[in-house]
């Protein structure tokens, strides 16, 4: 039961355009949203997160959007740099109860590549 | 200012050996997670640690898999009788607090073979 899904296994796109990566769930108790970046034989890095209240959040290059009516948030990465290419999870975190705690869910990843 | 530090990086079992993994985590973070990822997937959720207490033990395996988090040192992740199928990496993080963000050391690298 995959709660979490990032359908595009892989991204290629060009340096300087803009990168759109997406993540759509399916449990309606999720209420924060995570982005996860991760190079080869390293652990994820935090990148941007979102709470269900908001429907987006802005950091510098990165930012995050929230539709939850579609049970959809999407990544956008402009402008893209070579730097960038990494595989790039989307988490979420249920509230139990009203208490939260970093559990999180986490979707496939999406290889993202940047090309010079 | 170290990180999240895991050991070993690697480490290759035979079946049926027992597998050991520490983590540290940063310092002032009392709150560790182990998650494992096993090829072509995401992280799974493992396990929540306090010092001294589990808080959250839903993405264990029943049988094999055990962790702590004693009073001093670091916390332990053990395997035993190791079969194939846990050959994954496996991810710790801590935090400072349930609702801080987690940070993630590099894994461990469990070859069962």
């Amino acid at each position: 039961d995959q709660q979490v899904k990032q359908n595009s296994p892989s991204l290629s796109v060009q340096e300087g355009r803009i990168s759109i990566l997406n993540c759509d769930y399916t449990n309606s108790m999720f209420d924060y949203f995570l982005w996860y970046k991760k190079y080869p034989a390293e652990g994820p890095t935090f990148l941007i997160s979102i709470s269900s209240i908001k429907d987006k959040n802005e950091d510098g290059r990165f930012t995050v959007f929230l539709n939850k009516s579609a049970k959809h948030l999407s990544l956008h990465i402009v402008p893209s740099q070579p730097g960038d290419s990494a595989v790039y999870f989307c988490a979420a975190r249920a509230n139990a109860g009203g208490t939260s705690y970093g559990k999180l869910t986490f979707g496939q990843g999406t290889i993202l590549t940047v090309h010079p | 200012n170290a990180g999240v530090m895991q050991n070993p990086r690697h480490l290759v079992r035979r079946r049926g050996q027992e597998a050991r993994l520490r983590c540290s985590p940063m310092k002032g973070h009392s709150h560790v997670y182990w998650y494992r990822q096993l090829p072509e997937e995401g992280l799974k959720f493992m396990v929540y640690l306090q010092k001294e207490n589990i808080i959250d033990e839903s993405g264990m395996p029943k049988e094999r898999f055990s962790a702590e988090f004693p009073k001093e040192g670091p916390s332990i992740l053990r395997i035993q009788q190791v079969v194939r199928g846990d050959s994954a990496a496996y991810f710790c993080a801590s935090s400072s607090g349930a609702n801080s963000p987690l940070h993630f050391g590099n894994g461990t690298r469990l070859t069962v073979t």
